[in-house]
């Protein structure tokens, strides 16, 4: 059974950066047929989908235009964990940010999120 | 960016009753199409992938259904533990854009 195990802190201070972790356990971050997703909730916005890395022979990573600028996601393949890292928040970032795993059947390819982290909230503020 | 637009945005119904969700994508997204129950405080849950598969451990009272830009979620009776937030979510190109929501409530 696959699990993400989310860490990271729930308070950060504007215009430093925000870092949380997502652990995997039961598949591996290096997997073929899996992509590492973060999402987003706030009152604001809703669920906005922030990005996502994976490995097809070499890493891959797609953002969100509206982070594109400010966010990394990082694989670790030694801790089979990956990260995001938001820099310069502001309090519009604050939200519960969720790790998510993205499958795909094997036929279309359609793509769904179907294994989810518990949810970090996080709020920025001084 | 591909918009989604869920109605209602709530709802009220009693249990046993039937309901359903719509979703209408800004474009053709084919089935590229998922839907999640979302409990507070608790991690969204896939329900349905490709507009119409369910994902497993699902109650066959969740059925979801159309192509192209407009879909449709049914619950066929409603059960008390299905009273939550429902989003579809468009799964055709990055980046992916949810609904706004839809908040079931017990009448």
């Amino acid at each position: 059974q696959v699990q993400l195990q989310q860490s990271g802190p729930g308070l950060v201070k504007p215009s430093q950066t925000l870092s949380l972790t997502c652990a995997i356990s039961g598949d591996s971050v290096s997997s073929n047929s899996a992509a590492w997703n973060w999402i987003r909730q706030s009152p604001s916005r809703g669920l906005e989908w922030l990005g996502r890395t994976y490995y097809r022979s070499k890493w891959n990573n797609d953002y969100a235009v509206s982070v594109k600028s400010r966010m990394t996601i990082n694989p670790d393949t030694s801790k089979n964990q990956f990260s995001l890292q938001l820099n310069s928040v502001t309090p519009e970032d604050t939200a519960v940010y969720y790790c998510a795993r993205e499958g795909f059947t094997e036929l279309n390819y359609y793509y769904y999120m179907d294994v989810w982290g518990k949810g970090t909230t996080v709020t920025v503020s001084s | 960016d591909i918009q989604m637009t869920q109605s209602p945005s709530s709802l009220s119904a009693s249990v046993g009753d039937r309901v359903t969700i719509t979703c209408r994508a800004s474009q053709s997204i084919g089935s590229y199409l998922n839907w999640y129950q979302h409990k507070q405080g608790k991690a969204p849950n896939l329900l349905i992938y490709a507009a119409s598969s369910f994902q497993g451990g699902v109650p066959s009272r969740f059925s979801g259904s159309g192509s192209g830009t407009d879909f449709t979620l049914t619950i066929s009776s409603l059960q008390p533990e299905d009273f939550a937030t429902y989003y579809c979510q468009q799964s055709y190109n990055t980046p992916y854009t949810f609904g706004q929501g839809t908040k079931l409530e017990i009448k």
